[in-house]
């Protein structure tokens, strides 16, 4: 496989469910994102992890919760969710955290219900 | 508050006609600018960056940067239907601006139609 790769593609939870997203990179990058995307407002920055190590969360709700095992690999653990939290989830990545171009994942479309 | 502000559109254009797409931000010290287009229920596809004051060419997207001006614009020449998405303009403020490090700000897209 090539580029940044995300599963699920869709997933579907009730707001008392565990779930989580997976993202891996084949670029050999070493910084990683996850970015929410809801109708009608801008990528939000949610995490981005630098060498493996979290340098920004952008006041996310530990409802949400990252880890980076590697810089190859992403997780993003869900759990006690909310409808509002329905959105799409992208996972990126750069060759390093700075002024480099990143470059996306095809997405998990969330439900919560 | 660093914004990157796009007008939303709908951008409706004929084919074989140059789409211009038009991008303004807030923070004067930013360093590095990208554009994106997104299919409807699809992720986000770089298609050009550009750093340095003036005209980037790619095949038929020609970005262009004023910094002094604070904007940044996407033309799309002999557009085609397959060009018809939504535009993203995204801004990283650079690397000596603290935890902003590595951080892009999108602004809400642009959609553009493009009509045979």
């Amino acid at each position: 496989e090539t580029g940044v790769t995300q599963t699920p593609r869709h997933l579907v939870m009730g707001m008392t469910n565990k779930k989580s997203l997976k993202c891996e990179q084949h670029l050999g990058h070493n910084a990683m994102y996850w970015y929410k995307q809801s109708a009608k407002k801008p990528l939000e920055l949610m995490f981005v992890y630098n060498f493996k190590e979290q340098t920004e969360n952008n006041s996310v709700p530990s409802r949400f919760s990252p880890e980076c095992p590697n810089s190859s690999h992403l997780f993003l653990h869900l759990h006690t969710l909310q409808p509002e939290d329905s959105a799409l989830y992208l996972c990126a990545s750069s060759p390093r955290q700075g002024d480099y171009e990143q470059y996306f994942g095809p997405g998990t479309r969330l439900t919560v219900t | 508050q660093k914004e990157v502000e796009q007008n939303s559109g709908p951008l409706s254009v004929p084919e074989g006609a140059i789409a211009s797409l038009n991008c303004t931000y807030s923070d004067r010290g930013s360093q590095s600018f990208f554009w994106y287009r997104q299919y409807s229920g699809k992720s986000p596809e770089l298609i050009m960056s550009i750093y340095s004051n003036g005209d980037k060419e790619d095949g038929r997207f020609t970005a262009q940067l004023n910094k002094a001006s604070q904007y940044v614009s996407l033309l799309i020449r002999d557009s085609q239907p397959s060009d018809s998405a939504t535009y993203l303009c995204a801004v990283n403020p650079g690397a000596d601006r603290g935890s902003t490090l590595g951080r892009l700000y999108f602004g809400r897209g642009t959609q553009l139609t493009v009509w045979p």
